[in-house]
């Protein structure tokens, strides 16, 4: 069964400063990784995501990823975060195709200072 | 283009009523999911349907049932609610097997 690890239940961080989220998951095939970020009481809205190829992906927003096999990681990094970035962030990890059921983590919730 | 549209926006419910919510697909898209959000969690997969039908299906009782019309709208219907039912109700669509979910806004229910 697939399952996806966030450590980090919450982030503070100072406005212009870099950013990275811990994102671990369990699959027994070749993983399809997405990023969700969810402002309050909305939707879903995808950051980027990973099926195959170069293993640091870039995604809206200035945000990046880069999947690490290894480390059965794919964290979610950002150079210089804004205050609009304050938000939660879902890591999850698809089966077949992409497309099946999306497993998520519990999520990082990412606090902003100025 | 409109994106995922989900209604309500909000439902009040009391222990042992039954709901339905709706959603409609982003245009084009063939395939749709749904998940529940508890508060302070990361979305559950219940089910999804493609032609009609329900292709998949996550760890919820069969009280959680649905329905996918011919124009590829959805709904998702939870009958005997209980207390723990209170939840975020997300939407999503795809095209086919296509690799990327759309997800509405949600329909916040509360079951008092």
């Amino acid at each position: 069964a697939q399952s996806v690890t966030q450590p980090d239940i919450h982030i503070t961080v100072s406005e212009g400063a870099s950013l990275e989220l811990r994102c671990n998951y369990s699959y027994g095939a070749t993983p399809y990784l997405f990023w969700y970020v969810q402002s309050p009481g909305q939707g879903l809205q995808l950051l980027l995501k990973y099926f195959s190829g170069d293993t640091l992906v870039q995604g809206i927003k200035g945000f990046e990823a880069e999947f690490k096999r290894s480390q059965s990681s794919f964290n979610l990094r950002k150079p210089s975060v804004h205050w609009s970035d304050a938000a939660e962030y879902f890591c999850a990890v698809g089966a077949n195709f992409g497309n099946e059921k999306l497993t998520f983590g519990t999520g990082t919730r990412l606090t902003i200072i100025p | 283009d409109a994106g995922v549209t989900q209604s309500p926006t909000h439902l009040i419910k009391t222990r042992g009523q039954q709901v339905t919510l709706r959603c409609s697909p982003k245009s084009g898209h063939d395939t749709v999911s749904w998940y529940q959000q508890a508060l302070g969690q990361g979305p559950q997969f219940i089910f999804q349907y493609y032609e009609e039908e329900e292709r998949q299906r996550g760890n919820f009782p069969d009280r959680f049932s649905g329905h996918q019309f011919p124009n590829y709208s959805s709904e998702l219907n939870v009958n005997a609610l209980l207390l723990g039912d209170s939840a975020l109700y997300l939407c999503a669509s795809s095209l086919g097997r296509g690799r990327e979910q759309f997800f509405g806004p949600g329909t916040r229910l509360t079951v008092l």
